[in-house]
C-alpha cells in the first residue's frame, strides 16, 4: 500500500500571510492531485501535476510536483479566509488506472 | 447540474443494521468508487468499478458489498452495520483526461452506527 503523509496536520495563520503544505511518500506516482474540502462536502480538484519538478499556479497557489514524483507542495501566498478548509493530497500510481491514494490531509484555518 | 448524487444524507443504524447507500452520477463516467473518511487518515477506497457490471475491491471491503448493474449508479451495501464503520461516506465517479484524472465527488452520507 502507498502512503501519502501530509504536514503540518493543523495550520493556522492569520490573513496575509504565506504558507506551505507538503505531501511525501516513499512510493512513485505517475500524477498528484490536490483538493480542497470544506465542511459538509465533498473534496474538490484544484490542479494535477504529471511531470517531475513541475509546477503549476491558481491564483496565489503554487503547486510543485517533486522531480522524483514522489513529493508535492502546496504554497499559498497572502492567504485570505476564504482559503480555510482541509487540503488533501492524492497520488495515482500508474497513469489510466484511477485508483487514488489519499494523504492524511491539512486542516489550514485563516484567522481575519 | 447534478453532477454525483448521493442519498441518503445522513443516517443512524442499529448495530447489525443493514443499509444501502445510492449514488448517482449523469455524466456517463465509467470509473465510479466509493471512499470513507475518518479523523487524521484522509480518504480511503472501498470498492471501485470501470464500468457497468465490473467492480473490485479496494483498501478497506470487509463488511462492504457493491453492484454495477447501469453505469449511472453504484451503490454501497452494508450487511451487517458496525459500529467500527461510522464514518462519512462519499461516493465519487471520474473521467480520464490527458492531463490525468477528473474526479468528482458526491456531498457525502454520514453513517453513524449505535
Amino acid at each position: 500500500t502507498q502512503l501519502l503523509e501530509q504536514s503540518p496536520q493543523f495550520l493556522s495563520i492569520q490573513e496575509g500571510e504565506n504558507l506551505t503544505v507538503y505531501c511525501n511518500s516513499s512510493s512513485v506516482f505517475s500524477s498528484l492531485q490536490w483538493y480542497r474540502q470544506e465542511p459538509g462536502e465533498g473534496p474538490v480538484l484544484l490542479v494535477t501535476v504529471v511531470t517531475g519538478g513541475e509546477v503549476k499556479k491558481l491564483k496565489r497557489l503554487t503547486f510543485q510536483f517533486g522531480d522524483a514524483r514522489k513529493d508535492s507542495s502546496l504554497h499559498i501566498t497572502a492567504a485570505q479566509p476564504g482559503d480555510t478548509g482541509l487540503y488533501l493530497c492524492a497520488g495515482v500510481a500508474n497513469f489510466g488506472n484511477e485508483k487514488l491514494t489519499f494523504g492524511t490531509g491539512t486542516r489550514l484555518t485563516i484567522i481575519p | 447540474n447534478a453532477g454525483v448524487t448521493q442519498t441518503p444524507k445522513f443516517q443512524v443504524l442499529k448495530t447489525g443494521q443493514s443499509m444501502t447507500l445510492q449514488c448517482a452520477q449523469d455524466m456517463n463516467h465509467e470509473y465510479m468508487s466509493w471512499y470513507r473518511q475518518d479523523p487524521g487518515m484522509g480518504l480511503r477506497l472501498i470498492h471501485y468499478s470501470v464500468g457497468a457490471g465490473i467492480t473490485d475491491q479496494g483498501e478497506v471491503p470487509n463488511g462492504y458489498n457493491v453492484s454495477r448493474s447501469t453505469t449511472e449508479d453504484f451503490p454501497l451495501r452494508l450487511l451487517s452495520a458496525a459500529p467500527s464503520q461510522t464514518s462519512v461516506y462519499f461516493c465519487a465517479s471520474s473521467r480520464s483526461t490527458d492531463s490525468g484524472n477528473t474526479i468528482y465527488f458526491g456531498e457525502g452520507s454520514w453513517l453513524t452506527v449505535v
